[in-house]
This record gives C-alpha cells, sequence and structure tokens, in this order.
C-alpha cells in the first residue's frame, strides 16, 4: 500500500524557518518525481514545488521562489521542503503528492499544518 | 501562474448528473492533455479522480468522467449519490514542470 506520511509542521514566527518531512512507503519511491502542494485555511490548492526523481530538476510556485528549498533522500525513501523567511500567507497545510507522469497527483499524504503567526 | 476558473459551486440530487467547468489558457489547460480531477471532504487530503483529461484511477467509479474543449474542461459526475458531496478541484500542467489549480467547486448533493 503507498503512504506518504508528512512531519515537521508547527507554529513558527514571521521570518523564521521550518523543514518539513514526507516519509515514502508502498513503492519504488526513487522511481517517482513529487510535488509540494499547500493549502491555506478555507481556501484552495496551490503547487508549490516539484522534484524529479533525481533531483536532477527542481521548479518552484513564484510566491516560494528563493525562500523553499525542495530536497529528496532516495536511500531514506524521504521527501523535504526547506521553508524560510516565512510570511504570514505561508500558512497552510502541506501535502506531499506522488507526481503519475504530469497527468495527476496519483497519492497523497495527511498534510501538515504550518502556521506563520507572532 | 493564474488560478484554472472553476464555479464555486453547483448542485444535484441523488441520481441526477452535474458538469463542473474548468477554464484556463492555451498555456494550461488548452496546451496539454495533462488535466486533473481532485475530490476533497472536509478535512481530508485530495483524492485523485481524473487523470488526463479523461482517465480514471483504479477503484474511481465509472460515474466520474472527463472531457476537454479548447481552454476548457470538464468534470461529469452522473448518478449523483450522498458520498460524491465534495469539494472538487482540477489542476492543469502549465510547463517546465509546473502545475495550477482551480479556485475549487463546492458540490452539494440536495
Amino acid at each position: 500500500e503507498v503512504q506518504l506520511v508528512e512531519s515537521g509542521g508547527g507554529l513558527v514566527q514571521p521570518g523564521g524557518s521550518l523543514r518539513l518531512s514526507c516519509a515514502a512507503s508502498g513503492f519504488t519511491f526513487s522511481s517517482y518525481s513529487m510535488n509540494w502542494v499547500r493549502q491555506a485555511p478555507g481556501k484552495g490548492l496551490e503547487w508549490v514545488s516539484f522534484i524529479s526523481s533525481t533531483s536532477s530538476t527542481i521548479y518552484y510556485a513564484d510566491s516560494v521562489k528563493g525562500r523553499f528549498t525542495i530536497s529528496r533522500d532516495n536511500a531514506k525513501n524521504s521527501l523535504y521542503l526547506q521553508m524560510s523567511s516565512l510570511r504570514d500567507e505561508d500558512t497552510a497545510v502541506y501535502y506531499c503528492a506522488r507526481v503519475l507522469n504530469r497527468g495527476g497527483l496519483d497519492y497523497w499524504g495527511q498534510g501538515a499544518l504550518v502556521t506563520v503567526s507572532s | 501562474q493564474s488560478a484554472l476558473t472553476q464555479p464555486r459551486s453547483v448542485s444535484g440530487s441523488p441520481g441526477q448528473s452535474v458538469t463542473i467547468s474548468c477554464t484556463g489558457t492555451s498555456s494550461d489547460v488548452g496546451g496539454y492533455n495533462y488535466v486533473s480531477w481532485y475530490q476533497q471532504h472536509p478535512g481530508k487530503a485530495p483524492k485523485l479522480v481524473i487523470y488526463e483529461v479523461t482517465k480514471r484511477p483504479s477503484g474511481v467509479p465509472d460515474r466520474f468522467s472527463g472531457s476537454k474543449s479548447g481552454n476548457t474542461a470538464s468534470l461529469t459526475i452522473s448518478g449523483l449519490q450522498a458520498e460524491d458531496e465534495a469539494d472538487y478541484y482540477c489542476c492543469s500542467y502549465a510547463g517546465s514542470y509546473t502545475w495550477v489549480f482551480g479556485g475549487g467547486t463546492k458540490l452539494t448533493v440536495l
């Protein structure tokens, strides 16, 4: 069974940093590209970042470019999102999701809540 | 990276059909056959129900179908059931390994 489990969420002050992790199991993690997607409270979904299976290709949404860094460790079946210079508007549930080619995100984690507030 | 346009809400009675539209541009919806749809119940993670415009993942009922014409994609749910009541989001590949989501549509089963 495919499972994605996020961790590392919490309360952080504006300007602070936080690192999210996503532990993958039930599939060959090193064969799949991964995305981070977020959802602000009561709002819609927003694509955040993409990383290819070998980490050779990485992209970010304009809203997080220069502040967030996506990475992965295929030996540990883990995906990461390092977030810095956090702003109030980064408050959201952050989901990791497996990329099905470019046509969809077929498995999602349960999400990790990040709250940016003083 | 502007969000795709979806109606805020749609509704239908059990057994009826509803269609949710998703309008983008030639840079996303119109440019690629990589539109997907997600169902999200309150407090839950999104679930893929349609990918690559028309394909259904294993386990998704054939009551769910997708289509696309030009810059607009559509999700049709036939034979509405109470458990279909949820938020639905469209998503399109937008080139250079970026994706864009719609604003979401709340489906109410009357």
